[in-house]
């Protein structure tokens, strides 16, 4: 299995501001995947993060709100920007191993005053 | 769109209890469905993956079902303990979509109580 270290763990941040969330993966992979999961609701995709190529965006997100990079083959990092509260949620960063399976790292949990 | 439900959202058993968690999609063109574990506050632990070619997986005191025509799993847990406490999340690879985007149910929040 994948070990996916995410950084940081969490963080209450101000209303305007930005942060930057890390993935660190122990092995290279190909494609990374950054989901969110606000309250209550269940894990939805924000975008993939191919190494060397811009990252591809589900509907209702945007590169503006949402920058990611993807410098190598073992870390991402995804920016949530201009952060108002609804922006508070559990954000994780993913990978696919061995036998099709996905491994998530440990999650930001992000809150937004 | 792939529609992904959970049923129960929660559950509360005692100790020593076997469960049944129950999943339901509305697109049986899936690639694979795998159950997760989500401690308050943590990441994903992937539990089972079963393949669309597959009628369960096993692991442990969890055994995992699949039955596509009908658009259900199911996740067994035998001889429950506390450490069980967690949320369960089942999630699919729709076929028609990119492996990776993952459509998830909202969970089953157990509670095993000693």
């Amino acid at each position: 299995s994948a070990v996916i270290s995410q950084k940081p763990s969490r963080d209450i941040c101000q209303r305007g501001t930005s942060l930057t969330i890390q993935c660190q993966v122990d092995s290279q992979v190909t494609m990374m995947f950054w989901y969110r999961q606000q309250p209550g609701q269940s894990l939805t995709l924000i975008a993939t993060a191919n190494q060397g190529s811009e990252a591809t965006y589900e509907s209702g997100f945007v590169i503006d709100k949402f920058p990611i990079s993807r410098p190598n083959l073992t870390f991402s990092t995804l920016t949530v920007s201009n952060m108002s509260p609804e922006d508070s949620s559990i954000y994780l960063c993913s990978v696919r191993g061995v036998g099709e399976k996905l491994f998530f790292g440990s999650g930001t949990q992000l809150s937004v005053l | 769109k792939q529609e992904v439900t959970q049923i129960p959202a929660a559950l509360s058993v005692p100790e020593g209890e076997n469960l049944v968690l129950n999943c339901s999609f509305t697109d049986s063109a899936i690639y694979n469905l795998q159950w997760f574990r989500q401690d308050p506050g943590k990441g994903l632990t992937s539990l089972l993956l079963i393949q669309s070619s597959q009628r369960e997986q096993t692991s442990g005191r969890l055994n995992a079902s699949l039955d596509k025509s009908s658009g259900r799993s199911t996740l067994y847990i035998a001889a429950s303990q506390p450490g069980d406490s967690a949320t369960y999340l089942c999630a699919l690879h729709d076929r028609g979509s990119t492996l990776g985007r993952l459509y998830f149910g909202r969970g089953t929040q157990l509670t095993v109580w000693p």
